[in-house]
């Protein structure tokens, strides 16, 4: 079965430090991992997704993510946090062998930088 | 570009009404469709997919049901709202591609409260 977990609801940060949001996933094969952001009553924007090849992926508003085999990981950072980061962030897996088109999100990780 | 369109915005309905709410995209054809519920601002809960018009996968046994009556319309109905069917509604699309781990896109999300 696929699971993914964000072992932190809340993560507090000071601005212009760098932040680290984790996730950790269990898959019976590889995995495709996402990111995503969601704002106060809004839906979620997708920041970022790893698929295969570097382990180190971009996405937008300046963050990037680490996938990790050994450690089943992917980990969501940004060199320098801003006040308008503070979000509610989701990892996201999919199994290679699931030929269904579902995605199993995690249960949320709180972001809060402070001025 | 594409966009994706839900409504209404904000529900308030009584206990035992009906509800139908509504996702549309524009800008794509064929593509995978989603209801999410959000309870309490954190965690989501697959509720429905459909891979194509009349095909609908349900995840939780509840009473709620969807229907997709044209490829880029995709509603969410309940005969007779329970007060735990309160919560934030959230469709979502992705493109359709055997064994390609598109990301999902999500609409601006349906407040449903049951009074």
């Amino acid at each position: 079965a696929q699971s993914v977990a964000q072992p932190e609801d809340q993560v507090n940060v000071a601005e212009g430090n760098p932040l680290t949001v984790k996730c950790t996933y269990s898959v019976s094969g590889n995995p495709y991992l996402f990111w995503y952001v969601q704002y106060p009553n809004r839906g979620l924007q997708f920041l970022l997704k790893y698929i295969t090849g570097d382990n180190l992926v971009k996405g937008s508003y300046g963050f990037e993510a680490e996938f990790n085999k050994s450690q089943t990981s992917f980990h969501l950072k940004k060199p320098s946090a801003l006040v308008s980061d503070s979000a509610l962030y989701f990892c996201a897996v999919r199994d290679r062998m699931d030929s269904s088109y579902k995605l199993i999100f995690g249960s949320g990780t709180r972001l809060l930088v402070r001025p | 570009s594409q966009t994706i369109h839900q409504w209404p915005a904000t529900l308030v309905q009584p206990v035992g009404s009906p509800l139908s709410l509504e996702c549309t995209v524009e800008g794509t054809s064929n593509p995978n469709l989603y209801w999410y519920r959000q309870a309490a601002g954190r965690g989501l809960q697959l509720l429905f997919y459909s891979v194509g018009i009349g095909q609908i996968s349900s995840e939780v046994p509840q009473n709620l049901s969807a229907s997709r009556p044209q490829d880029r319309q995709f509603i969410l109905s309940s005969k007779k709202l329970l007060l735990s069917d309160s919560g934030f509604y959230l469709c979502a699309w992705s493109r359709r591609a055997s064994g390609t781990p598109y990301e999902q896109y999500f609409g601006p999300g349906t407040r449903l409260t049951v009074t």
